[in-house]
């Protein structure tokens, strides 16, 4: 069975240092990835995804992930916060076979401190 | 413009009142699905659609009911809806197994 878990529910930076938030998951095959950000009372969009290419994946608005089989995470990380990240991050799998559903982790909220 | 809409934005209604929100995606789109989104709780998919006439229930079914007669719609139906299903919802689209496209989401009020 799919599940996914995001190890911190709020997460505070100061802008300009490093962001890290941690996703672990557990798929029964070889799953799709996702990382998605929403705003406050806005829609969600999907800052980058993971299907099997490459382990290193670059996404919008210099996030970027690391697929790490070995140690079933999916962390995201971004060099230097800026306040415009302050937002609700949510890690996503999808099994690449098997049944055709999303799993979505609980949420990790990011504050930028100035 | 690629886009999925929800109609309506907002909604408060009273127990047991029949209601449709409807979703309705312009990407051509196999795949479709319903989520229900609380505080501490993330996005918990209710139902979702690989194609036209294939449906399946997703992690909180219960009290829902959906239909997919054609590609583009796929509707949300609570035939009785109950306080505990006031939430925000949410409609999305995608390729199977591809990232998906949110539409704006649905504010519920149950009374």
């Amino acid at each position: 069975a799919q599940s996914v878990t995001q190890l911190d529910s709020h997460v505070s930076v100061s802008e300009g240092t490093p962001v890290l938030l941690r996703c672990n998951y557990s798929s029964s095959y070889s799953p799709s990835l996702f990382w998605y950000v929403q705003h406050p009372n806005k829609g969600l969009q999907l800052l980058l995804k993971y299907t099997s290419a490459a382990t290193l994946v670059k996404g919008i608005n210099g996030f970027e992930a690391e697929f790490k089989k070995s140690e079933t995470s999916f962390h995201l990380t971004k060099p230097s916060a800026h306040m415009s990240d302050a937002a609700e991050y949510f890690c996503v799998v999808s099994d690449q076979t098997g049944t055709y559903k999303y799993i979505f982790g609980t949420g990790t909220r990011l504050k930028v401190l100035a | 413009e690629a886009q999925v809409t929800q109609n309506p934005r907002y909604l408060i209604t009273v127990t047991g009142k029949k209601l449709t929100v409807t979703c309705s995606q312009n990407m051509n789109h196999e795949y479709m699905s319903w989520y229900r989104q609380d505080p501490g709780l993330g996005l918990r998919q209710i139902y979702y659609s690989m194609n036209v006439e294939v449906t399946d229930k997703g992690d909180v079914p219960e009290g829902y009911k959906v239909s997919r007669k054609e590609k583009r719609n796929f509707p949300l139906i609570l035939e009785s809806p109950s306080p505990n299903q006031t939430s925000l919802y949410f409609c999305a689209s995608s390729f199977l197994r591809d990232k998906q496209y949110f539409g704006p989401g649905t504010r519920l009020t149950v009374t």
